[in-house]
């Protein structure tokens, strides 16, 4: 069955940098596109950008170009979102979302478990 | 980019029925999907684009759309549905993804 695995919860200064990683399992890796979707604490969702992991193609949101990096690690299938320079209200949880494509329409079917980064100095 | 705009808020008594909506631009270019996220978890997909309900997801969901809105019904609503839900879109360009604000369905 498809599994994206995050990893654990990260507590950062602010300036500092972060990254977080998502495993996926299940299914071909390269055959389709990560999101990164983060959350604020009582917030709604907020799409920060994807990646093509057969490509390496990304595309971020303008609110975080030059800010995060998204990668991939095709041979253990992996995939990364570097967010430096934090500050606190990047405090969230950060999600990865595999996306399905269908015919000019796009989902996310599956996500990971989160993973809930904290700024604080 | 597009906004996509929920109501916050949304009430139903239980086994009534309850309607979500979704109105953005872009919707008339691109289909809208929707998440159910329930209080500390991970959100899910519970209607896919082209109103396709995915499977495991009780076929009391159903989608619609018309125009610039896209709408979530719930028909017979019950205590586990109560969770926010968000709908998700691409912008104009189709590189970008939009999410609605989310509307919190409460059941009573």
């Amino acid at each position: 069955q498809v599994q994206l695995v995050q990893s654990g919860a990260e507590m950062m200064k602010p300036g500092a940098s972060v990254r977080v990683s998502c495993k996926a399992s299940g299914y071909t890796f390269t055959g389709h596109d990560i999101h990164w979707v983060r959350q604020a604490p009582r917030q709604g969702l907020e799409w920060m950008g994807w990646i093509n992991p057969n490509s390496g193609d990304t595309k971020y949101a303008q609110k975080f170009q030059g800010r995060v990096t998204m990668s991939r690690d095709t041979s253990i299938s992996t995939a990364y979102m570097e967010l430096r320079s934090l500050r606190s209200d990047d405090t969230a949880v950060y999600f990865c979302a595999r996306e399905v494509v269908n015919s000019s329409s796009w989902e996310y079917d599956h996500w990971g478990q989160g993973t809930l980064v904290t700024v604080s100095s | 980019s597009s906004e996509l705009t929920q109501d916050p808020v949304v009430s139903v008594a239980l086994g009534q029925t309850a309607k979500i909506t979704c109105q953005g631009d872009s919707l008339t270019t691109y289909y809208a999907s929707w998440y159910q996220q329930r209080p500390g978890q991970a959100p899910i997909l519970v209607m896919a684009a082209k109103n396709k309900r995915p499977s495991g997801i009780p076929d009391r969901f159903s989608g619609s759309f018309s125009g610039d809105r896209a709408s979530l019904t719930i028909t017979g609503a019950q205590a586990e549905d109560e969770a926010d839900y968000y709908c998700y879109s691409r912008d104009r360009t189709g590189d970008h993804v939009v999410f609605g604000g989310g509307t919190k369905l409460t059941v009573l």
